[in-house]
């Protein structure tokens, strides 16, 4: 099974900020297939990215994924308020497809 | 519209059985895989198995392999999430999900709107 781990596990900024998350994989991650979900409190998750670096369908362009092997990274260009939430990264590639533990983006 | 409707909240008792669903619409339910997602109080997400209910290929993590069943009725496009004995730490929120695709390797791109389930003596 593909531990994935998620980096930091709070992330206090302010809106207009840059945002830099991270995902390690135990072992590489097949063909890329790292996505990023996006989950507010209440809601379902997001779908964000996927294929490590294409946005969803309506995902705007300040959201971008990089990375491949073991190492992603999920990146806010200038936050928004209401991208503050928890954001989980997800390998598709072996199964069982796994989550990180998430990563919460909240306001400082 | 591609729309997955889960049924309503539980509350059971230790060692009840419980079935709950997931409605799909919009789309042709047979050709996309559907998964079952879980997320304890407080807690992240854990990816607990998925099914193709064109033939009822099953896939679940070892984690909840033997503790659920998870099964679809293609006849009213409806997946399905049970347990045959609960415990109260089966208290969480259950989310089913579905691909982007008609592809086994591609992420979850619609969700319902969760199922909670309260196991409590």
């Amino acid at each position: 099974e593909i531990v994935l781990t998620q980096s930091p596990g709070t992330l206090s900024l302010s809106p207009g900020e840059r945002a830099t998350l991270s995902c390690r994989a135990s072992q590489s991650v097949s063909s890329s297939y790292l996505a990023w979900y996006l989950q507010k409190p209440g809601q379902a998750p997001r779908l964000l990215i996927y294929g490590a670096s294409s946005r969803a369908t309506g995902i705007p362009d300040r959201f971008s994924g990089s990375g491949s092997g073991t190492d992603f990274t999920l990146t806010i260009s200038r936050l928004e308020p209401e991208d503050f939430a928890v954001y989980y990264c997800q390998q598709y590639g072996s199964s069982p497809r796994t989550f990180g533990q998430g990563t919460k983006v909240e306001i400082k | 519209e591609v729309q997955l409707v889960q049924s309503g909240a539980e509350v059971k008792k230790p060692g009840e059985s419980l079935k709950i669903s997931c409605k799909g619409s919009g789309y042709s339910f047979t050709t996309y895989w559907i998964g079952w997602v879980r997320q304890m109080p407080g807690k992240g997400l854990e990816w607990m198995g998925i099914i193709y209910p064109g033939d009822s290929d099953t896939r679940y993590s070892p984690s909840f392999q033997g503790q659920v069943t998870i099964s679809a009725d293609k006849s009213i496009s409806t997946a399905y999430l049970q347990w045959s004995s609960l415990r109260a730490s089966d208290t969480a929120m259950y989310y089913c999900a579905r691909p982007a695709g008609p592809f086994y390797y591609s992420p979850f791109d619609y969700w319902g709107q969760g199922t909670l389930v309260t196991v409590s003596s």
